[in-house]
């Protein structure tokens, strides 16, 4: 089972640059997020999608973009990435909202 | 005030003791509440989940849920070295139902 997967691993950017970061998850679950890990900073929710056809803000939504693209896959977008957005980015699936999420195994994004 | 709060650590036990983690969150009406652990460069991983006050066992690993005081916490018993890494609380909110974490505590486990 390949459960939560996130493409791409690694990815370096340069202040300005964009990119799409994807995530799609097999277990047919309702809900997905996005989060970002920074040192200290624990999980900080970036968007979520409680079901296919919606997405919310979470903690720290700005400098991003999501899309839901069907009930598989959810896409997080930087449009003009910055230095601050150097983190590692976490997708996640869960069945419906308020219950046990799964995640991916992450991307680590560093902005130069 | 954080909506969940850990206490980051690291929290050092001796091999065979029990471990306790604790957290506390502020939204009273908080329905759901998770334990992942999240060893060191990898992905974070559930532990536990617990939605009624009381204590939830699995092996090793006891869940406590108080809704009253609004904290719940994580005993690991007979801790092992294996169990080194970052604990990590859950949330899920009541009203938005998006799940919020804690910044996490760190296990050393001492041979």
């Amino acid at each position: 089972n390949a459960g939560v997967t996130q493409t791409p691993k690694f990815q370096v950017l340069k202040t300005g640059q964009s990119m799409t970061l994807q995530c799609a998850q097999d277990m047919n679950h309702n809900s997905m997020y996005w989060y970002r890990q920074d040192p200290g900073m624990g999980l900080r929710l970036i968007y979520y999608s409680a079901s296919e056809g919606t997405t919310d803000k979470g903690e720290v939504p700005n400098g991003y973009n999501v899309s839901r693209l069907n009930k598989r896959e959810f896409s997080l977008r930087l449009e003009s990435a910055a230095p601050s957005q150097t983190s590692v980015y976490f997708c996640a699936s869960s069945e419906s909202l308020n219950t046990e999420a799964f995640f991916g195994q992450g991307t680590r994004l560093t902005v130069v | 005030q954080k909506e969940v709060e850990q206490n980051s650590g690291p929290l050092s036990v001796p091999e065979g003791a029990i471990a306790s983690l604790n957290c506390t969150y502020s939204d009273r009406g908080s329905q759901s509440f998770f334990w992942y652990r999240q060893y060191s460069g990898k992905s974070p991983e559930l532990i536990m989940f617990i939605y009624s006050n009381g204590d939830k066992e699995d092996g090793r690993f006891t869940a406590q849920l108080n809704k009253a005081s609004q904290y719940v916490s994580l005993l690991i018993r007979d801790s092992q070295p294996s169990d080194s890494a970052t604990y990590l609380c859950a949330i899920g909110s009541s009203n938005t139902g998006k799940l919020i974490f804690g910044q996490g505590t760190t296990l050393q486990v001492k041979p």
